[in-house]
């Protein structure tokens, strides 16, 4: 099955600041990788996502670039603001079999953003 | 996008109990799933919720612990069985339209066993 590595697994960076969050994949055959945020005490927020026949998306603040060859994917924030802090989730759904959609999440960055 | 609500939300249960966890999703959709997610960890997919049909359980989930029900396209349950303190966690329900993946994630439900 479908195995997802997330690095780092926690990252301080100065309001203003740019972050970046990187995660591998195993199954060459995924095609959708999402990002979700999620706050203390609250359910995972997807703030992004991109297909495999894109290299690259933007929105606004936050952009995700994907390697099909390496089978890697990054997180990018720009003009990091506190309101950022949380922990970050990449997922990718690997080939479909059976039940499709089905996602495999990474082990989560915790991203601070100090004053 | 769905909008997904969950009861309860929180809850403290004694061992050898069981607790349903219902999830509402404010719009069709073609796949609901229910997660795991113990603290400080990520998700992990307990099953796949099925309408009309029997849920389809991850390894190292059975049935019998975590019955599902899903009689529409919009609602579903999760029950956690005769509870033990290994059962505390975040229990998370999601939904999403198959064709495009995108999935949304509930409040979620925060079970302490005790």
């Amino acid at each position: 099955g479908e195995n997802v590595e997330q690095h780092p697994s926690t990252l301080s960076v100065q309001e203003g600041d740019s972050a970046v969050i990187k995660c591998t994949y195993s199954d060459s055959a995924s095609n959708y990788f999402p990002w979700y945020k999620q706050e203390l005490g609250k359910g995972p927020q997807l703030i992004i996502d991109i297909r495999s026949n894109v290299g690259e998306k933007k929105d606004q603040r936050i952009a995700v670039t994907l390697n099909k060859t390496a089978k890697h994917f990054s997180l990018h924030i720009t003009e990091t603001q506190p309101e950022d802090s949380a922990v970050y989730f990449c997922a990718a759904r690997g080939s479909r079999s059976g039940t499709a959609s089905k996602l495999t999440f990474g082990t989560g960055t915790r991203l601070q953003v100090t004053l | 996008s769905a909008v997904i609500s969950q009861k309860p939300s929180r809850d403290i249960c004694q061992r050898g109990t069981s607790l349903t966890i219902q999830c509402q999703v404010d719009s069709q959709v073609t796949m609901m799933f229910w997660y795991r997610q113990q603290p400080g960890q990520s998700l992990t997919l307990i099953a796949t919720a099925n309408q009309g049909s029997e849920a389809t359980y991850e390894s190292g989930f059975v049935i019998d612990k975590f019955p599902i029900s899903r009689p529409n396209l919009t609602f579903s349950t999760l029950t956690v069985s005769n509870m033990s303190p290994e059962d505390s966690s975040i229990y998370l329900c999601s939904g999403g339209q198959g064709e495009v993946d995108t999935q949304y994630f509930g409040p979620g439900t925060r079970l302490t066993v005790l």
